[in-house]
């Protein structure tokens, strides 16, 4: 089947250190996302990859970085930098820029 | 700078009834609209898109219409079940940087 796979579901990180969250899809997409989720607010832009080894910062990248190396694959690293990462993290893909936009079943990262 | 609002934040109605999601955005120029249902520690399941040039679109119980001239659009869900509770989310992408401005969100509860 189709679809986007994020990885783990629940993410837990201590103090000081950083964490990947993985995304991967088998759509064939070019574009991909990161959002992050917050209770009682809209989803909000991380990083987004329109192609392979290029991507471009959202409205909220301050404690983020990722990388585009495959078409499939677009992990998201929280650094330390981060200083309220607690969230829900939800990856999306599309065939390009501004078409249907399809996601994952989210990772949930909490600071203990 | 692009704006979506969704009234109300919570709605609660008995089965079998018709309702209206209602969804409004600042800017009238955007490239479609996009309605998604989210169940709770769940990503997020595409509904219905809407191209710019489009008035509604329909899917089984589910229709969603687009005004752009007003900012407006509203999704229609006929004979709710309890099965359509969920969170109901609608974003809009704008014409010149296609980027996902997200609403809050409509949190609905069908009773049985």
């Amino acid at each position: 089947d189709g679809g986007i796979t994020q990885s783990p579901k629940y993410l837990f990180r201590k103090e000081g250190q950083n964490v990947t969250l993985s995304c991967e899809q088998n759509l064939n997409h070019d574009a991909m996302y990161w959002y992050r989720q917050d209770p009682g607010q809209g989803l909000r832009l991380i990083y987004y990859s329109q192609i392979v080894n290029d991507f471009q910062k959202g409205d909220i990248a301050e404690g983020y970085s990722v990388s585009r190396e495959k078409k499939e694959s677009f992990p998201l690293t929280v650094t330390s930098a981060q200083k309220n990462p607690t969230a829900f993290y939800l990856c999306a893909s599309s065939t390009r820029r501004g078409t249907e936009a399809f996601f994952g079943q989210g990772t949930r990262l909490t600071v203990v | 700078k692009q704006e979506v609002t969704q009234i109300p934040a919570a709605l609660s109605v008995p089965e079998g009834e018709n309702l209206v999601l209602n969804c409004s955005f600042t800017d009238s120029a955007i490239y479609n609209l996009q309605w998604f249902r989210q169940d709770p520690g769940k990503g997020l399941t595409s509904l219905l898109l809407i191209q710019s040039s489009q008035r509604e679109q329909t899917s089984g119980r589910l229709n969603a219409s687009l005004d752009k001239s007003s900012g407006r659009s509203t999704l229609y869900i006929a004979a709710s079940q309890p099965g359509d509770s969920a969170t109901y989310l609608c974003a809009v992408n704008g014409d010149s940087n296609y980027q996902l401005i997200w609403g809050a969100g409509t949190k609905l509860i069908i009773k049985p």
